[in-house]
């Protein structure tokens, strides 16, 4: 089944250590989003790639990064984790940007910092 | 700007029962509606989502929602639950025109008890 995979599903990082969370899609869609939910709040967008075009939104901080090697990979890099950012990452993926492209979800990582 | 209000965090029912969850929005502009649901420890899934025509939109698991321009809803409903129902789910609303992204409610948690 076309499928968006997340991996690792639960992530522990120390204070400080940078983080790499990955998203892999088999849709082959052009749209790939990273949202950061904590508990009990709604998923908070922080960018994503329209194939090769990167979209930051203005209060994504600079701790956060990502890349997108190619259509079917994606990946969100926190350089320097806070206590703050423990949270679960959902990666998104849509067939185009437009409003009526329905956005298929993978199951989360959730990330940990001690 | 669009917004979303999703007023009750919480909604106790007892299986079988009928229920609402209610969500309202605002936008200056027309906007495509959404209601995702989220398992625990899960990513988000599509239940319906409101693009145009009939304002009563039928999803998966039996849930249906009415889009209400006048009163800007677009509430979710169910005439029985089941205990699998028990989930967190979300309301969320995009700009049908123009570049616009996801905007989510805070989510209602669906505690269905035998």
């Amino acid at each position: 089944d076309a499928m968006v995979i997340q991996n690792p599903r639960y992530q522990v990082t120390q204070f400080g250590k940078p983080v790499t969370l990955s998203c892999s899609q088999t849709l082959n869609h052009n749209v790939m989003y990273w949202y950061q939910q904590k508990s009990s709040q709604a998923p908070k967008l922080l960018f994503h790639y329209y194939d090769k075009d990167f979209n930051n939104e203005a209060d994504t901080p600079d701790n956060f990064q990502s890349r997108r090697p190619n259509t079917s990979f994606c990946f969100l890099d926190i350089r320097s984790p806070g206590l703050g950012d423990a949270a679960m990452y959902l990666c998104a993926t849509s067939r185009d940007q437009g409003g009526t492209d329905t956005q298929y979800f993978g199951p989360g990582t959730r990330l940990t910092v001690l | 700007a669009q917004s979303v209000t999703q007023l009750d965090s919480q909604v106790p029912v007892f299986e079988e029962a009928p229920v609402e969850l209610r969500c309202n929005y605002s936008s200056s502009v027309s906007v495509y509606l959404f209601w995702y649901v989220q398992y625990p420890n899960q990513g988000l899934q599509l239940l319906l989502k409101y693009l145009s025509g009939s304002t009563l939109v039928k999803g998966i698991n039996g849930f249906e929602a009415e889009f209400n321009k006048s009163q800007t809803s677009f509430h979710l409903r169910k005439p029985s639950v089941h205990i699998s129902d028990t989930a967190e789910y979300f309301c969320a609303v995009i700009m049908n025109s123009g570049y616009s992204t996801l905007t989510f409610g805070k989510g209602t948690m669906l505690l269905v008890s035998p």
